[in-house]
């Protein structure tokens, strides 16, 4: 088991650019959540898929931030028109199912000049 | 949604010492608290977690007490060790919850 598998590993994005972060959940888990890590804010959620529908996108900014999770073995998560601000760790995890442990992955830092 | 508040932000002990750490949530419908502990560079991994049939749950060096009525929630990290040193968050999440609500986090320093 190879683990929450998020590519790639560190992103750096001009400001205006668009940034498109990958997730592989862990076989079988039906849960996969998307997390922003940043020093003044902490773990900040901002999507969450059950099953691949589209549970909750609370913490998602609205307008330029998007996810799909077009299969069981994969989520996106996509930034249009980064801004520097957007210069966080973005960290995808999944779980069999909303009760259950957490597994992340080892997370995306993004840079956004 | 939950809201989940976590003190100390910043935390330095002396190895051999006792660390602790106290999260509270708000919601009396929260009912499982895990704890996740992230090295510098790595992501959060999860630790220890109780659930709100119990009161205490140990671990080897770590104790997680839960006190439903007074909807708080703490870590105690016994005989710490310079390995303990890392970012510790808490979080909270119930049925019919959608997501796990995460405190801000604890940075632990142990002082060799």
């Amino acid at each position: 088991n190879a683990g929450v598998i998020q590519t790639p590993r560190h992103k750096v994005t001009g400001k205006g650019q668009e940034a498109t972060l990958w997730c592989e959940p862990i076989s079988g888990h039906s849960a996969v959540f998307w997390y922003r890590q940043t020093i003044v804010q902490g773990l900040e959620f901002l999507t969450y898929f059950r099953n691949q529908a589209p549970i909750d996108d609370s913490g998602m900014p609205k307008e330029r931030f998007s996810a799909q999770m077009p299969n069981q073995s994969h989520s996106t998560l996509k930034i249009q028109s980064t801004q520097p601000q957007d210069s966080a760790v973005y960290l995808c995890a999944s779980s069999l199912d909303s009760q259950n442990t957490l597994y992340f992955g080892a997370g995306t830092r993004l840079s956004v000049l | 949604g939950e809201q989940v508040e976590q003190l100390p932000s910043i935390l330095r002990v002396q190895e051999g010492s006792s660390a602790s750490i106290n999260c509270s949530y708000e919601d009396s419908a929260s009912n499982y608290f895990p704890w996740y502990k992230q090295e510098p560079g790595e992501n959060p991994k999860l630790i220890i977690d109780i659930r709100s049939n119990m009161e205490r749950k140990q671990i080897q060096e770590l104790i997680v007490l839960l006190d439903k009525k007074a909807k708080r929630f703490s870590l105690h990290i016994t005989d710490t060790q310079p390995g303990d040193s890392a970012m510790y968050f808490c979080a909270a999440t119930g049925t019919g919850y959608q997501n796990f609500y995460f405190g801000k986090g604890t940075s632990l320093t142990v002082i060799p």
